[in-house]
């Protein structure tokens, strides 16, 4: 069985890029969710996507979206990126959309300087 | 005032101590209360969840769920230093809305 994937590990940017950030979810689990998790802070929830559809999001602006694809993985995209978007960004899968189990990768650690 | 509290310690123990670990909350809505594990550079693991009050047990953890008082607990019996990590609690209303975390209490288990 095949664990939660993300990649890169780490990533450096400016303010104003873009990035992308993908995950491959657990074997069998269809639906992803997108955390963002400052230092010292619990996870935020970003948005989460079920059957290739966006089934929820958090607090975040619009520049932060995403997209699964038909095998379940997934990216996510963040747009103007801002100091304040440094972060580990957590992908974490299930199977439905039942959240009370969820699959973590070992994140992103993204840092916009 | 957040909507889920967790003393962020660091909280530092000898091993085989008894640890007890704690979070409130203020909506009153919760039902699903989950407990994961986060080593450094890594992301969380999930421990144990519970529905409603009451408590859980899985090997030398036990989970335990007050909502008249808004606040669960995590023990953690014997504690060895494989223990030491930063232990997140996590709620949700439903099974299906999002999981609401809070900020994690870093555990130091010192043989």
């Amino acid at each position: 069985e095949t664990g939660v994937t993300q990649s890169p590990t780490h990533l450096i940017k400016t303010r104003g890029q873009q990035v992308t950030l993908r995950c491959s979810s657990q074997s069998g689990h269809n639906t992803v969710s997108w955390y963002q998790q400052a230092l010292g802070q619990g996870p935020q929830f970003i948005f989460q996507y079920y059957r290739e559809e966006e089934n929820g999001r958090g607090n975040f602006p619009p520049r932060f979206s995403g997209l699964q694809f038909p095998n379940y993985s997934s990216e996510l995209n963040v747009n103007a990126l801002e100091l304040d978007d440094s972060a580990l960004y957590l992908c974490a899968s299930s199977l439905g959309r039942g959240q009370e189990k969820l699959f973590f990768g070992s994140g992103t650690q993204l840092s916009v300087l | 005032q957040k909507e889920v509290e967790q003393d962020p310690g660091p909280l530092s123990v000898p091993e085989g101590a008894i640890v007890s670990l704690n979070c409130t909350y203020s909506n009153s809505a919760f039902q699903y209360f989950m407990w994961y594990r986060q080593y450094s550079r890594k992301g969380p693991e999930l421990l144990m969840y519970t529905y409603s009050s009451g408590n859980k047990e899985d090997g030398r953890f036990t989970a335990q769920v007050d909502k008249s008082s808004k606040y669960i607990s995590l023990f953690i019996r014997d504690s060895q230093p494989s223990d030491s990590a930063t232990y997140l609690c996590a709620m949700s209303e439903t099974s299906y809305d999002k999981v609401i975390f809070g900020p994690g209490t870093s555990l130091s288990v010192i043989p």
